[in-house]
């Protein structure tokens, strides 16, 4: 079974400055899919950015970028440029299509505080 | 807005009655999965349905049940209800069988029982 760890229940960080936060998740498998959700306080689940472990090249996405390490089996996200804007949960969540399903296993994330 | 809907947003119950959620997937998505996240247990899966066939079951209690209608919507029947069954159920989206497993999520139904 895939298990996925956060090990920062909070975190906090100043507007404007940098903050990565952990993910480590434990798998035998070779296809896989990693992604980060952000969950603010309205409770909607957005997806922030996704990884596939094929692809060696760190995937990124404007102030969202990953440090994806498979061999440590690391996946660690850091955001850039803080905003008020990005205070929420974070979740990272591993996926490998088994049997023809895609479902997602979650951390039991991380709540990020941004302070103006 | 992901393009999926989830009725109703908030439903109060008693222990012991039984409730449907209901979720519509985006525009053409044929893959409807459910999720619980409560305060003890994170975020979990519980089942998975393609195209009217259910294709994985997660953490779902036998007293759940799910379906998955020829119009692709999807309905979380819950019965028997506990007061640890409270929590937020959200249905998510997605059709890697068009190459793009990324799951688009609704927004959730916040389930209470009294």
């Amino acid at each position: 079974a895939q298990t996925v760890t956060q090990s920062q229940p909070e975190m906090s960080v100043q507007e404007a400055e940098t903050v990565t936060l952990s993910c480590t998740y434990d798998t035998s498998e070779n296809n896989y899919y990693l992604f980060w959700y952000k969950q603010p306080p309205s409770r909607q689940m957005i997806l922030v950015i996704r990884q596939e472990a094929y692809k060696q090249q760190n995937a990124t996405e404007n102030r969202f970028s990953v440090n994806f390490q498979k061999a440590a089996k690391s996946f660690s996200l850091k955001i850039s440029d803080s905003q008020l804007g990005d205070t929420a949960m974070y979740f990272c969540a591993f996926m490998t299509p088994g049997a023809g399903s895609y479902q997602l296993t979650f951390g039991k994330g991380t709540k990020l505080s941004v302070i103006p | 807005d992901s393009g999926v809907t989830q009725t109703p947003k908030h439903l109060i119950t008693a222990t012991g009655q039984r409730v449907t959620l209901r979720c519509s997937p985006r525009s053409g998505d044929l893959s409807v999965y459910w999720y619980q996240q409560s305060l003890d247990q994170g975020l979990q899966f519980l089942i998975h349905y393609y195209n009217g066939e259910e294709r994985a079951k997660g953490n779902i209690l036998e007293r759940f049940s799910a379906q998955q209608f020829p119009d692709l919507h999807s309905e979380l029947n819950l019965s028997s209800l506990e007061l640890g069954d409270s929590a937020l159920y959200f249905c998510a989206s997605s059709s890697p069988d068009r190459g793009n497993n990324e799951q688009f999520f609704g927004p959730g139904t916040r389930l209470t029982v009294l």
